[in-house]
């Protein structure tokens, strides 16, 4: 079946390092969506890109969705606490959302 | 707007006992999704509907029925709870099925023991 893998599963980064988060669809997409869900919180929306090779930014967080549509990334520069949590890619295909596994952001103390 | 709430928050059950997981959305969304996420993994689809009076399995349906008798409401239901069933659910609504961002409920942590 349609799988999204996302990797790395977990990433420890010093407060002010970059942070990057790659999703690969093993079928082109329709569009690519983002979610960020805090520790103990549910997912919520960051952003779709839907064009081939598109880039978006907002603020720290850039996204980009690649040329074949099968692949996306999501890269925080200079991290901040606030940015804890887990960001999900979900690849939308045939009208469903596969979900990738996660990538979790912890802040090292 | 409440958006998508669901009840209860927590829950823990015997093995073998039933329940039914509530959720109920207030943005007149006519898709809704039930995922489950178990710990450290992504979610994974149980059961959808496009909109009332309709709804399709997904990825992992065995053990959880569903009904959808108004745009609001999407309730789930568990029969013989199975530890295999201790996961976190959560219920989510959207506009359009494709393109379209899911908004999703504070979950239900469900324990089966």
């Amino acid at each position: 079946g349609q799988q999204v893998m996302q990797i790395p599963q977990y990433q420890h980064v010093q407060e002010g390092e970059d942070f990057t988060t790659y999703c690969n669809s093993s079928t082109t997409l329709s569009n690519i969506q983002w979610y960020k869900q805090r520790p103990g919180g549910h997912p919520v929306f960051l952003i779709q890109l839907v064009k081939s090779g598109e880039v978006k930014k907002q603020k720290r967080l850039t996204f980009q969705f690649g040329e074949a549509k099968k692949n996306s990334s999501l890269h925080i520069t200079a991290t901040q606490t606030t940015d804890v949590g887990t960001y999900f890619c979900a690849g939308d295909s045939n009208y469903q959302l596969i979900w990738g596994a996660g990538t979790k952001l912890i802040i090292k103390p | 707007n409440a958006g998508v709430t669901q009840t209860p928050k927590f829950r823990i059950l015997k093995i073998g006992q039933s329940m039914t997981l509530q959720c109920t959305q207030d943005m007149n969304h006519n898709y809704m999704y039930w995922y489950r996420q178990d710990p450290g993994m992504g979610l994974k689809l149980i059961y959808y509907s496009v909109g009332a009076g309709i709804t399709d399995k997904g990825e992992v349906p065995n053990g959880y029925n569903v009904s959808r008798s108004t745009t609001e409401d999407f309730p789930l239901r568990l029969e013989l709870a199975a530890p295999s069933q201790t996961s976190v659910y959560f219920c989510a609504s959207s506009y359009r099925v494709g393109g379209s961002e899911q908004f999703f409920g504070p979950g239900t942590r469900l324990t089966v023991l």
